[in-house]
């Protein structure tokens, strides 16, 4: 089982949807939980980041962390053609440095 | 500022051939990383630098080195090429302070080996 786990998609949504993005984790000392954008052939750009559990929004963009369920989620509101991306969330113990990745979810917002 | 910046940006190697990929960041973060991306792997870390004079191995380091030239620069160096590393490369570099979980990837290199 991998540490990490993340749906690779295609999700496909049309524009003015919410967009509900998902990872599910196995190891109880992650405490950092990221999540990254990725346009094709580019490299990943962090969106959010959180520590703990709780939500934390930006924008037109939520994350939430679950650790009693080891479930974080990504919300986009209002989503845009723009979004459109291969989503990444990653994960990191207190004090490692190290990051685990998921797989990436690839998400489609029709226009 | 540039950022975490990495050449090239495309490189193609027989099997057997040696390359380094080099990559450097101006934001005087302390860590820095290198990862492979593979399809359905999402990105697997090779190597790693917490700091200055430190490296350490990552989940994939087999067919690897690394060297930590200074605090700017993190180079990856393939020894001999092998077509299981044909991937994309991306070296991170990490904030300090409230920032420490907070990673910065570079553009990637493509690397194919034939």
């Amino acid at each position: 089982q991998k540490e990490v786990e993340q749906d690779p998609g295609p999700l496909s949504v049309p524009e003015g949807a919410i967009v509900s993005l998902n990872c599910t984790y196995s190891n109880s000392a992650f405490q950092y939980f990221m999540w990254y954008r990725q346009y094709s052939r580019k490299g990943p750009e962090l969106l959010m980041y959180t520590y703990s559990s709780g939500n934390k929004e930006d924008g037109r963009f939520t994350a939430q962390v679950d650790k009693s369920s080891k479930y974080i989620s990504l919300f986009i509101r209002d989503s845009q053609p723009s979004d459109s991306a291969t989503y990444l969330c990653a994960m990191s113990a207190e004090g490692t440095y190290k990051y685990i990745f998921g797989t990436g979810t690839r998400l489609k917002v029709l226009a | 500022n540039a950022g975490v910046t990495q050449t090239p940006k495309f490189q193609v190697l027989k099997t057997g051939q040696s390359m380094t990929l080099q990559c450097a960041q101006d934001m005087n973060h302390n860590s820095m990383y290198w990862y492979r991306q593979d399809p359905g792997m999402g990105l697997r870390l090779i190597y790693y630098s917490a700091s200055e004079g430190t490296t350490d191995k990552g989940e994939v380091p087999n067919g690897y080195n690394v060297s930590r030239l200074n605090k700017r620069e993190f180079s990856l160096r393939l020894e001999s090429a092998a077509p299981s590393q044909t991937s994309v490369y991306f070296c991170a570099s990490n904030g300090w302070g409230t920032e420490a979980y907070e990673q910065y990837f570079g553009p990637g290199t493509r690397l194919t080996v034939t």
